[in-house]
């Protein structure tokens, strides 16, 4: 079956760092994506990874590693406005989102 | 910016009412897709739709139907209500065929009595 597991919930302070994980299981594999979500709105776009490695955009990096089945997203500088909810979701052979139940992050002062 | 607008932030209907919840994407996007979000459970995908006046079932459609009669609308309907639809509604838009990312309005949170 396909399956994407992530932490239900974490906790940082301001101005730290914290890595949230993801694992996936998915039918094929043509990338994994995570999206932000605040309480009460709409997910949006972080970021894309289909090939093995780090990307960073700012405060955010994305990892992936295709062999382990494996992301996480890191966040750097911690701000109160990052506490969210954090989607991760896997892509599958035809295309289709496979999601996790997301990762509350709280981020204490 | 991609604008995806979903026509009612709260809604409250009663058990066996036909309810619609109409969603409008302003990109010019060929794919919808309409998700329920619970507390615990990952977004759920209801349906889906690739082009005008086609649709897909996605993982739960029971209880569900669609619309996409113009490119831009894509409207999810509730034959009869029940309370175990009760929830937040998603819609949300994307371009092209392969991995791109999902555009998602503000939701609906609908609540069934």
């Amino acid at each position: 079956g396909q399956n994407i597991d992530q932490p239900t919930e974490m906790t940082a302070t301001e101005g730290a760092i914290v890595q949230i994980n993801c694992t996936y299981q998915t039918s094929g594999f043509n990338g994994l994506f995570w999206y932000q979500q605040h309480a009460g709105e709409a997910p949006t776009f972080l970021s894309y990874n289909v090939l093995d490695g780090l990307e960073e955009k700012g405060r955010f990096s994305s990892f992936l590693s295709r062999s382990k089945g494996y992301s996480y997203l890191l966040l750097k500088e911690l701000q109160m406005k990052d506490s969210a909810s954090y989607l991760c979701a896997g892509v599958d052979s035809n295309y289709q989102l496979i999601w996790g139940a997301g990762t509350k992050l709280i981020i204490k002062p | 910016d991609v604008k995806v607008t979903q026509s009612s932030r709260y809604l409250v209907k009663r058990t066996g009412e036909k309810v619609f919840l109409e969603c409008v994407q302003d990109m010019d996007h060929e794919n919808m897709f309409w998700y329920r979000q619970d507390p615990g459970l990952g977004l759920r995908l209801i349906y889906f739709s690739y082009d005008v006046k086609m649709k897909e079932k996605g993982d739960i459609p029971e209880g569900y139907s669609v619309s996409r009669e113009k490119k831009e609308r894509f409207s999810l309907i509730l034959e009869s209500a029940s309370t175990n639809q009760t929830s937040m509604y998603l819609c949300a838009s994307s371009f092209g065929r392969e991995a791109s990312p999902l555009h998602f309005g503000n939701g609906t949170r609908l609540t069934v009595t």
